[in-house]
C-alpha cells in the first residue's frame, strides 16, 4: 500500500522559536494534502488542504500566517508552526490522497509537538 | 454542520472478549461513514467504510453497519486479540468530501 512519511515524530522547542514539520508521500504522488491537528482526547481538526503548486486552503479560525503550509512538489507538503507558543502544543497529522489509489487518504504516523 | 461523537476511552479488554465502540453522527444528506485505527507508532489506516444506509463495513474481523434510523455507526469484533490494541477512529464525510473525525477510543486488549 501507499506510505506517507512524516518526520519529526515528536518535536520539543522553545517559545517563539519555528518549527517544520515534513511529509512526504514515499511510493506515490499526491496531489492533494491534508494537515490536521488533534488536542488531547478531541477530535482531528482539519486545519488546511494544500494542492501542489498552489496556495492552501485554511479552515476557519486557522491562522494562515502562523501555520506556513508549503506543497512544493508532488510528494512534499511542509506545515511550519512560526513563534511557536505553548498554546500550539499538539499533535499534527498529515494525510495525502492520490487519484492512483482511487481517491483514497493515507496518513503519516503524526508529530508530537511540544512548546515549552 | 456534521459531527461525529464517539464513545469514550480507554476501553480495556481480555482477549477473546467481544467488542463494541460507539459512533453516533450529525450529518446533511447522505455522508459516507469510516472508520480509521492508528496502532502505536504509525499513522491512521482506514479500516472499514459504508457509503449508503444499512451497508455493511467489514475488514479484519470488524464490522459496523449503516444505521440511518439511529444515526450510529458502531464497530463490532466478536473476539479481539492483543494485536487489536490501538486507537480507533470515527469519521464521516463532510461539506465538500473532507474528512470529519471523532475524537478517537483507545483499545487495550490484555492477554
Amino acid at each position: 500500500g501507499a506510505v506517507v512519511s512524516q518526520h519529526p515524530s515528536w518535536v520539543i522547542c522553545k517559545s517563539g522559536t519555528s518549527v517544520k514539520i515534513e511529509c512526504r508521500s514515499l511510493d506515490f504522488q499526491a496531489t492533494t494534502m491534508f494537515w490536521y491537528r488533534q488536542f488531547p482526547k478531541q477530535s482531528l481538526m482539519l486545519m488546511a488542504t494544500s494542492n501542489e503548486g498552489s496556495k492552501a486552503t485554511y479552515e476557519q479560525g486557522v491562522e494562515k500566517d502562523k501555520f506556513l503550509i508549503n506543497h512544493a512538489s508532488l510528494t512534499l507538503s511542509t506545515l511550519t508552526v512560526t513563534s511557536a507558543h505553548p498554546e500550539d502544543s499538539s499533535f499534527y497529522i498529515c494525510s495525502a490522497r492520490s487519484k492512483v489509489f482511487d481517491e483514497k487518504l493515507f496518513f503519516g504516523s503524526g508529530t508530537q509537538l511540544s512548546v515549552l | 454542520g456534521n459531527s461525529v461523537t464517539q464513545m469514550e476511552g480507554p476501553v480495556t479488554l481480555s482477549e477473546e472478549a467481544f467488542l463494541t465502540i460507539n459512533c453516533t453522527y450529525t450529518a446533511t444528506g447522505y455522508p459516507s461513514l469510516f472508520w480509521y485505527v492508528q496502532y502505536p507508532g504509525e499513522g491512521l489506516q482506514l479500516l472499514l467504510k459504508a457509503t449508503k444506509a444499512d451497508d455493511k463495513g467489514s475488514n479484519k474481523g470488524f464490522e459496523a453497519t449503516y444505521r440511518k434510523e439511529t444515526t450510529s455507526f458502531h464497530l463490532e469484533k466478536g473476539s479481539v486479540q492483543v494485536s487489536d490494541s490501538a486507537v480507533y477512529f470515527c469519521a464521516l464525510t463532510g461539506q465538500g468530501g473532507k474528512l470529519i473525525f471523532g475524537q478517537g477510543t483507545e483499545l487495550s486488549v490484555k492477554p
